[in-house]
């Protein structure tokens, strides 16, 4: 069964704190993904890897990094937390090729204070 | 700029009878189109998918239909049934790239 699990369901920090989001993907997929889930706009991407050591900006990655650095860990940072960072924070990867079906977490539910 | 619009926040039904989501898109470029499904709590799993060149596309209770001259697409559940209620997102995709719509929560009431 394909699993990608995420380090936390929920997660409450402080204005201006450094904070790490883990995603861990068992299916040896190519690419995965950092989405945020906020009411009325849906999903929207932040960053995006189709490689190891590879990351691409997604729609809003202001305020966020990633890293990858093996092939089934991608890490979303949020280099000083703000308020409006206070999202539902998804995790997806997919195999390479057409359409290319994503696979999700549980989501991490992160508020800032 | 959103490139996929699910223009209902929310829809209704009856169980047994049909629901129908839209979803709309902007960008022509767009070559494959899903729909995910997502309850609360959880995150959003894969319901069905089309490629750009088909129209239809039928598995089970579901059927997604592409109108690509209006750059629209729908899903059609039937019967619906109270386990389907949830919220549903459509998304188009080009290469690495997926858009995803704001999302339809449908109530299928018993």
């Amino acid at each position: 069964d394909v699993k990608v699990t995420q380090s936390s369901r929920y997660l409450v920090k402080r204005t201006g704190e450094k904070v790490f989001l883990e995603c861990v993907q068992d299916m040896d997929h190519e690419n995965m993904f950092w989405y945020r889930q906020d009411p009325g706009l849906g999903l929207r991407l932040i960053y995006f890897s189709y490689d190891v050591k590879m990351k691409e900006k997604g729609d809003i990655p202001e305020g966020y990094s990633v890293s990858r650095e093996k092939k089934e860990r991608f890490s979303l940072i949020l280099e000083s937390a703000s308020t409006n960072q206070t999202s539902m924070y998804l995790c997806a990867s997919s195999t390479h090729g057409q359409g290319g079906e994503q696979y999700f977490g549980p989501g991490t539910r992160l508020t800032v204070t | 700029d959103q490139q996929v619009k699910q223009n209902s926040p929310s829809l209704s039904v009856q169980e047994g009878r049909i629901s129908i989501l839209n979803c709309d898109y902007t960008n022509s470029m767009f070559d494959y189109f899903l729909w995910y499904k997502k309850y609360p709590a959880e995150g959003p799993t894969f319901l069905i998918s089309i490629s750009s060149i088909k129209d239809k596309n039928e598995d089970g209770r579901f059927t997604v239909f592409l109108n690509k001259s209006a750059k629209h697409l729908s899903l059609h559940i039937v019967p619906s049934q109270p386990g389907d209620s949830a919220v549903y997102f459509c998304a188009a995709s080009a290469n690495h790239d997926m858009r995803f719509g704001a999302g339809t929560r449908l109530t299928v009431k018993p």
